[in-house]
């Protein structure tokens, strides 16, 4: 257990519709990471977030957007879903940035149908 | 473009033997290089990290090269054990203002007894 929850652990919806996904770091972490990993794609970079504000950017859609709470859990909203938007996606907290270690969660499973 | 490429893309052996699984990148400037280990369907763990002036770095059984002049690193397997059946990710991390990783496909392990 590395000590990040991920919140649903599956999730089911239909194309066009719109869905949170909800991360808790480790106690003492001030940094948040997701992921999304697809078969075709492999493990992607999508944000991150240190302390509640935005700190990188890598492939996140348009239509995906994230924040981090002032009590550092994080959301990731889904919005006008598509089939390909079909992945694992994770959540990962580190103490800082850079190059310390980070702590991946359980992921939450989307499909789109 | 920044790119990771691992090699092999699979590989079987036998409990108990040793094994080397290759990562090379063009990914510049380079900022540090992490190995994960990832089991289906789970969130990856991290396994090293490491940076421009580090060029190898050890965990338990898991040992870690990096080359930065020829943009080379590998993972060595000592005495694998059934356990060890994964995939290993290779991810090289970009400086210069946002610290952006890249992730290369893995490599899939599979240890018979």
């Amino acid at each position: 257990d590395s000590g990040v929850t991920q919140t649903p652990k599956h999730l089911i919806t239909a194309t066009g519709q719109r869905v949170t996904l909800r991360c808790s770091p480790r106690s003492g972490d001030l940094s948040v990471y997701w992921y999304q990993q697809s078969l075709d794609q492999g493990l992607q970079f999508l944000i991150q977030y240190y302390n509640g504000e935005e700190r990188a950017k890598g492939n996140i859609l348009e239509r995906f957007s994230a924040q981090q709470f002032p009590d550092l859990h994080s959301e990731l909203n889904l919005s006008s879903l598509e089939l390909g938007d079909s992945a694992l996606y994770f959540c990962a907290s580190s103490v800082g940035v850079i190059t310390y270690e980070q702590y991946f969660g359980p992921g939450t499973r989307l499909t789109v149908t | 473009k920044n790119q990771v490429e691992q090699s092999p893309q699979s590989l079987i052996i036998l409990e108990g033997k040793n094994c080397t699984l290759q990562c090379n990148y063009t990914v510049s400037p380079f900022s540090n290089l992490r190995w994960y280990k990832q089991d289906t369907g789970r969130g990856p763990v991290s396994l090293t990290i490491m940076t421009f002036s580090e060029n190898t770095k050890s965990n338990g059984r898991y040992t870690a090269t990096l080359d930065a002049d020829t943009k080379q690193s590998s993972l060595h397997i000592t005495a694998s054990q059934l356990s060890d059946s994964a995939s290993y990710i290779c991810v090289v991390t970009a400086s210069g203002g946002s610290y952006i990783p890249t992730f290369g496909r893995g490599t899939s392990l599979i240890v018979h007894p």
